[in-house]
């Protein structure tokens, strides 16, 4: 079953422009992932928090952790046309050790 | 190398056949799962295997088997399977469950699978 629920389902935006993209989970996690999945294909893991840190960056990604909030986000900056991906969050929690996945934003980069 | 190799890309089969997908992975790892992807869903889940023993299976219907015979190699059997079950699969796998370590978990490119 999902633990994780994304917003916005779709996303469009120009080249150049930021998108964020939210993640909430119900309950206490021990880390929460993002991936990558571009049309047909496999996923890419691209960032990995742990739930007692609160911002990690990499390149030109950066994600937030809200625990209190139960909720994570994923920036990406100055986005190109070769971003246009479905993101996904994945959250193990306390007491269940594998990932499940929330229901992904689907991200439309337009050159 | 974050390789995770499956095979067959695709496979077409029909609902009285027998078939199977194979995983390989080579990093060492020794927790390998199976997700199923259905079109524009996130992926479900499946099996899970934790040094070569199967640890989880999420209420999956007995016409998937699943396999480890080693480390390195996952199985998933196909047998009297329902057009339903058409699918992309994809295989992971992490160092360890994920838990409290926070390993990474890593992903194949997945198998196309159509029943008619």
């Amino acid at each position: 079953s999902q633990q994780g629920e994304e917003d916005p389902q779709a996303l469009s935006i120009q080249e150049g422009e930021n998108a964020t993209m939210n993640c909430s989970y119900k309950t206490s996690i021990n880390n929460l992932q993002w991936y990558r999945q571009n049309s047909g294909r496999g996923l890419v893991h691209l960032i990995l928090i742990r739930s007692n840190e609160r911002e990690k960056h990499s390149g030109r990604l950066r994600v937030t952790l809200d625990t209190s909030k139960k909720s994570s986000s994923l920036l990406i900056t100055a986005s190109r046309a070769a971003d246009t991906a479905s993101y996904f969050c994945a959250t193990d929690w306390i007491g269940n050790n594998d990932m499940r996945f929330g229901a992904g934003t689907r991200l439309t980069v337009k050159p | 190398d974050t390789e995770v190799t499956q095979t067959p890309k695709h496979l077409v089969m029909g609902m009285t056949n027998k078939k199977s997908l194979k995983c390989e992975q080579h990093m060492g790892h020794r927790a390998m799962y199976w997700y199923k992807q259905k079109a524009k869903k996130p992926p479900e889940l499946m099996f899970v295997y934790s040094y070569e023993k199967l640890s989880i299976n999420e209420s999956v219907p007995s016409r998937f088997s699943p396999e480890c015979p080693n480390s390195s190699l996952l199985n998933l059997h196909l047998h009297a399977l329902q057009p339903e079950d058409s699918a992309l699969y994809l295989c992971a796998s992490s160092q360890v469950r994920t838990g409290v370590a926070g390993n990474t978990i890593y992903f194949g490119e997945g198998s196309w699978l159509t029943v008619v």
